[in-house]
């Protein structure tokens, strides 16, 4: 079944401590995106990637780092979380230009 | 500015009336895809359809249809008969292939339209 699965699922963490949210995909698509959602705001993009070893920042990059060191695979890095980046995060996969994109089920993330 | 406008925060319709969701996008490519997305109280996000800009036929799938009108920047989505089942944040969503060389794997969403369909 094609899908695109995130871990974990919901996250509560505190201030400053470092977490991964995991992204993997099984669809060899070439495009992998984060986003996060916020109330009133819908989705934004964070990072994004064109294939292995190429990623760009997207609207909101700031606090997040990424890396694609497999097609499959795109972690979204929180160094030292803060409150504000308590959000729902979406990670999407696509196989070329246009097309819709696939998305996990989300990580719900709260960080107190 | 907002690529893609969703004016409706929030709608409330009863079972089985008909309703339409609003979608306005500004882009000044000439190739460029639409979406829609469907976020049921689970929260996932669920793939609803894709226009093209040389596309312009309405389409029709069901309840759903939707209709695009590139001379108003519009692609609008209606439930016909609605059903409980129906009541989500439905999201419109521009992806434009020339985007600074990016790949389209970008989507520029709208803010979401909540809607809730009462029996």
């Amino acid at each position: 079944e094609a899908q695109v699965t995130q871990n974990p699922r919901y996250l509560i963490t505190v201030t400053g401590k470092k977490l991964t949210v995991t992204c993997s995909q099984n669809m060899n698509h070439e495009y992998m995106s984060w986003y996060r959602q916020d109330p009133g705001l819908g989705l934004r993009q964070i990072y994004y990637s064109m294939n292995v070893e190429v990623t760009d920042k997207g609207d909101v990059p700031e606090g997040y780092k990424v890396s694609r060191k497999e097609k499959r695979n795109f972690p979204l890095i929180l160094e030292s979380p803060s409150p504000n980046q308590t959000s729902l995060y979406f990670c999407a996969s696509s196989s070329r230009r246009g097309f819709g994109a696939f998305f996990g089920q989300g990580t719900r993330l709260t960080v107190v | 500015a907002q690529k893609v406008t969703q004016a409706q925060t929030e709608i409330s319709v009863v079972e089985k009336e008909d309703v339409t969701l609003d979608c306005v996008y500004e882009t000044r490519d000439t190739t460029y895809y639409l979406f829609w997305y469907k976020q049921p109280p689970s929260g996932e996000l669920v793939f609803l359809i894709r226009r093209n800009s040389f596309d312009e036929q309405n389409e029709i799938s069901g309840r759903y249809s939707w209709n695009f009108q590139k001379s108003t920047s519009s692609f609008n989505f209606t439930i016909t008969a609605s059903q409980v089942v129906d009541s989500a944040v439905y999201f419109c969503a521009l992806s434009e292939p020339s985007d600074r060389g990016s790949t389209l794997g970008r989507l520029y969403f709208g803010r979401g339209t909540q809607l809730t369909v009462w029996p």
